[in-house]
């Protein structure tokens, strides 16, 4: 079974840029996350769909990010503008009946 | 609210040595617990899970955790470390068997000396 894809693995960019990552789930995984790990931290919940609607998105900062997960499948998570507080790594992951697979997530860097 | 705390950042042990990662959580109803282990670069991968069957849950590699209530505990264990159980580890909480909910700890790095 093919796991969670993630791209890209690694991105640099400049502050007050915008930035997306794209996230394939494992088919037939209605439900979707997208966690923050911020370096020396565990992954702290952003937004979970469940098929292309949000479930919760109580921890995304709304003023800079977004979510969207088109025809309940694969799902983008986009910063605009970013800040130097958002270098992390972005791991998104999907489930079904409790077990979870996360993608190896995408780097972020903003200098 | 559900939360848990993993005691010590940092952990080395030698090769051959026992493993014990601290892991304490905070439920208001009975929890459903979580070890993943994280290697360099990679996502995270489930250990074990506790589900409110047996106390004592044995996940892959040998290793275990035993839930104790009466600490709010979940301590993971492995009595023989091996080079290749160096990684993050992080335990984690969620309200329902589902897990349509985890929250993660801070995370433990695991070192091993040879």
């Amino acid at each position: 079974e093919a796991g969670v894809a993630q791209s890209p693995r690694y991105k640099i960019i400049e502050k007050r840029q915008s930035v997306a990552f794209w996230c394939n789930p494992i088919s037939g995984h209605a439900t979707l996350y997208w966690y923050q790990q911020i370096l020396g931290q565990g992954p702290k919940l952003l937004i979970q769909f469940q098929n292309n609607g949000v479930v919760d998105d109580s921890q995304l900062p709304k003023d800079r990010f977004s979510a969207e997960r088109l025809k309940g499948v694969d799902s983008t998570l986009k910063i605009q503008p970013a800040k130097l507080e958002d270098s992390a790594v972005y791991l998104c992951a999907s489930s079904i009946q409790g077990s979870y697979t996360f993608g190896s997530g995408t780097r972020l860097t903003v200098v | 609210a559900q939360s848990v705390t993993q005691l010590g950042s940092h952990v080395s042990v030698s090769e051959g040595a026992l493993v014990l990662l601290r892991c304490n959580y905070s439920s208001s109803v009975p929890p459903y617990l979580f070890w993943y282990v994280q290697y360099p670069n990679q996502g995270l991968q489930l250990l074990l899970k506790y589900t409110s069957a047996a106390t004592l849950v044995k996940g892959i590699n040998g290793f275990e955790a035993e839930f104790k209530k009466s600490e709010t505990s979940f301590h993971l264990t492995k009595p023989s470390a091996h080079m290749s159980d160096a990684a993050e580890y992080f335990c984690a909480v969620s309200a329902d068997s589902s897990a349509s909910k985890i929250i993660f700890g801070s995370g433990t790095r695991l070192s091993i000396r040879p």
